[in-house]
């Protein structure tokens, strides 16, 4: 059964950083491209960021650009979220989620995020 | 990039039918055939519930389907039931390695 579990969330002041990870079991891992989708509390649904199946391409939302940096380390199956120069728009819940194709390229990468994980919750308060 | 456009509720009774729209542009929903929905119930995790405009990912029911007419989008679900009752987001690839999400429609079985 694939998974994917979410870590490194808490409290964080203003200003500060934070490093998410998503570790990853029971799917070809190098395979697929991964997102990172946040929702702030009672709100909907922001795509964050996506790196590809071999890394070697990162795409992000504007309101983090410059800010967050996605990467990905297979000999653990594991995708990170670098969070720097965090405000209070940042609180969220942030699920990481994997793309519905394998090897995916141009627009297909975002179609369809098939497997989530349950998120953590990331809160920046002073 | 603003959100697409969903209405805030949705409701019907079990076993009608209930259908909620997503309105885009040309740049996203009309424009590629990259269009999802995603269910959520609280405190969960969201769900694909339908990919690339109409397919159905496995183990999802039959009576989701999803369908697009220029820069709408729709998800329609028959024979309604109570497990149904959730929130429900569409999101389109609107090109240059872009997603964006819907508000999220709030489906209430009565």
């Amino acid at each position: 059964q694939m998974h994917l579990v979410e870590s490194g969330g808490g409290v964080v002041q203003p200003g500060r950083s934070l490093r998410l990870s998503c570790a990853a079991s029971g799917f070809t891992f190098r395979g697929y491209g991964i997102h990172w989708v946040r929702q702030a509390p009672g709100k909907g649904l922001e795509w964050v960021t996506f790196i590809s199946y071999d890394g070697s391409h990162e795409y992000y939302a504007d309101s983090v650009k410059g800010r967050f940096t996605v990467s990905r380390d297979d000999s653990k199956s594991t995708v990170f979220l670098q969070m720097n120069g965090l405000g209070a728009e940042d609180t969220a819940i942030y699920f990481c989620a994997k793309g519905f194709w394998e090897f995916c390229t141009g627009g297909s990468c975002y179609d369809g995020f098939d497997v989530w994980g349950h998120g953590t919750l990331v809160t920046v308060a002073s | 990039q603003s959100a697409l456009t969903q209405p805030a509720s949705a409701s019907g009774s079990p076993g009608q039918s209930v259908t909620i729209s997503c309105t885009g542009s040309s740049s996203d929903v009309g424009g590629y055939n990259f269009v999802s929905w995603y269910q959520q119930h609280p405190g969960k995790a969201p769900k694909l519930m339908i990919y690339e405009v109409s397919k159905r990912p496995s183990g999802v029911p039959d009576r989701f389907s999803g369908s697009r007419s220029g820069n709408t989008a729709s998800l329609t679900i028959s024979g309604l039931q109570a497990e149904d009752e959730a929130d429900y987001y569409c999101n389109a690839y609107a090109g240059s390695s872009n997603v964006i999400f819907g508000g999220g429609t709030k489906l209430t079985v009565l």
